[in-house]
């Protein structure tokens, strides 16, 4: 069974840094590519940051570009997202998402609980 | 960037009758579009792929059609699980969602 497991969040003062991570199990996790989606209390769903099955490619949404960075490990069946300048409007529960496939072009399997992420002073 | 439009905002119905929702896309995104529901305090599911094929484990009376602009979510006779909030998203064009419809029971 695909489990993904996010953990990292908590509350931060704007302008500070935070580094999620998405341990992941129960498929070939070097076979597809990963995103990070948020959502807002309350909100809709963004696409946030995606990086394909071996890393060479990221992409970002622009709301993020700059800011946060992901990566993986392979080895570890990792995810990671580093995000830094942190604004308010970046408070949201991230999600860790599986892509239907090895790139970004995509649709998202969510199998994880989500980690929130709260920027205030 | 593609803008997904949603309606209606909110639907409420009974158990055993027809949801029909509907996701609008602003400009074509041929049959790269998703659905997915998400109930309270829990991450989305993925529904449908590709305007019409059921995600593994979906009931089939959950069902997608539509191409290029305008696309339709069906559940064709509503269980009390069924209650959530329905997105919409498209990859044709980068990634976007639509704003969502809730599905009352």
């Amino acid at each position: 069974e695909v489990q993904l497991v996010e953990s990292g969040g908590g509350t931060v003062r704007p302008g500070g840094s935070v580094r999620l991570s998405c341990a992941a199990s129960g498929f070939t996790f070097e076979d597809y590519g990963m995103s990070w989606v948020r959502q807002a209390p309350g909100k809709g769903l963004e696409w946030v940051s995606g990086i394909y099955w071996n890393g060479d490619t990221t992409g970002y949404a622009d709301s993020v570009k700059g800011r946060f960075t992901i990566s993986r490990d392979n080895d570890k069946n990792s995810l990671y997202l580093q995000m830094n300048s942190l604004r308010a409007e970046d408070t949201a529960f991230y999600y860790c998402a599986k892509n239907t496939g090895p790139y970004l072009d995509t649709y998202f399997d969510f199998r994880g609980q989500g980690t929130l992420v709260t920027v205030s002073s | 960037e593609i803008v997904l439009t949603q309606s209606p905002a909110t639907l409420s119905l009974s158990p055993g009758e027809r949801a029909t929702l509907s996701c609008r896309a602003s400009q074509s995104v041929s049959n790269y579009l998703a659905w997915y529901q998400q109930k309270p305090g829990q991450a989305p599911r993925l529904l449908i792929t590709d305007a019409s094929n059921r995600a593994t484990g979906i009931p089939a009376r959950f069902s997608g059609s539509g191409s290029g602009t305008d696309f339709t979510l069906t559940i064709s006779s509503l269980e009390p699980e069924d209650c959530g909030v329905y997105f919409c998203q498209q990859q044709a064009n980068f990634l976007t969602f639509g704003g969502g419809t809730k599905v009352e029971i």
